[in-house]
């Protein structure tokens, strides 16, 4: 089976662009989660999905980030307009709630912000 | 908030030697997740324990909800184990976000 799959694995930007990050979760699966990871704050939730539905995005840094899951196999964050203090590793996950939601994540993407 | 604390911070093994991994959490949780943190950034699943132990191979793992700790045994240690090894947990009535600890960074050297 196709772990989560993440696109692209390598984000190089210049500050104020916009960048896309993309997710496919692994099929049948009904919650989705987007993290990110940085030496100075570790591995911290963004937001979470539960059947395409938004559940917590207390952990968006600010308006410049959003996500959204328009069908069960895809979903997406945007930062417009990009900051170089957004590098970071980005992480999608996904689980199951009938699996007791063991977690399981992507290869994740690689965003520079110039 | 919910605090995650990892010992230690870092590990340097001999290849073949024995180790454990500790992770202290301040609340009670739903789920604890280990995870290692390979060389090229992937993070592998270890284990789901939110109590009890578990073996799969060479590794080990017992989660002791009531006294809120989890250990990771690594056993004859080989140098693919370097990495970061985190452990995850989620909170009880708080949704299904995992909290991560800072890690513990292994390295096997041959």
């Amino acid at each position: 089976d196709a772990g989560v799959i993440q696109s692209p694995r390598h984000e190089v930007t210049e500050m104020g662009q916009e960048v896309t990050l993309r997710c496919k979760p692994i099929s049948g699966h009904d919650y989705l989660f987007w993290y990110r990871q940085t030496m100075m704050r570790g591995l911290e939730l963004l937001i979470y999905f539960n059947n395409n539905v938004p559940i917590d995005d207390s952990g968006m840094p600010e308006d410049r980030f959003s996500a959204k899951m328009p069908n069960a196999s895809f979903s997406t964050l945007k930062i417009q307009p990009s900051e170089p203090r957004d590098s970071a590793v980005y992480f999608c996950a996904s689980s199951l709630e009938d699996t007791y939601n063991e977690q399981f994540f992507g290869p994740g993407t690689r965003l520079t912000v110039l | 908030g919910i605090q995650v604390e990892q010992s230690p911070p870092d590990l340097i093994l001999q290849e073949g030697a024995n180790s454990t991994l500790r992770c202290n959490f301040s609340d009670s949780v739903n789920n604890l997740q280990w995870f290692h943190q390979n060389p090229w950034g992937q993070l592998i699943n270890l284990f789901y324990i939110p109590s009890g132990t578990k073996q799969n191979g060479r590794l080990s793992a017992t989660t002791v909800a009531t006294e809120r700790y989890s250990l990771l045994y690594i056993s004859s240690s080989q140098t693919t184990d370097s990495g970061v090894y985190f452990c995850a947990v989620e909170l009880e009535n708080s949704g299904y976000a995992l909290n991560f600890g800072k890690g513990t960074s292994l390295l096997v050297t041959p």
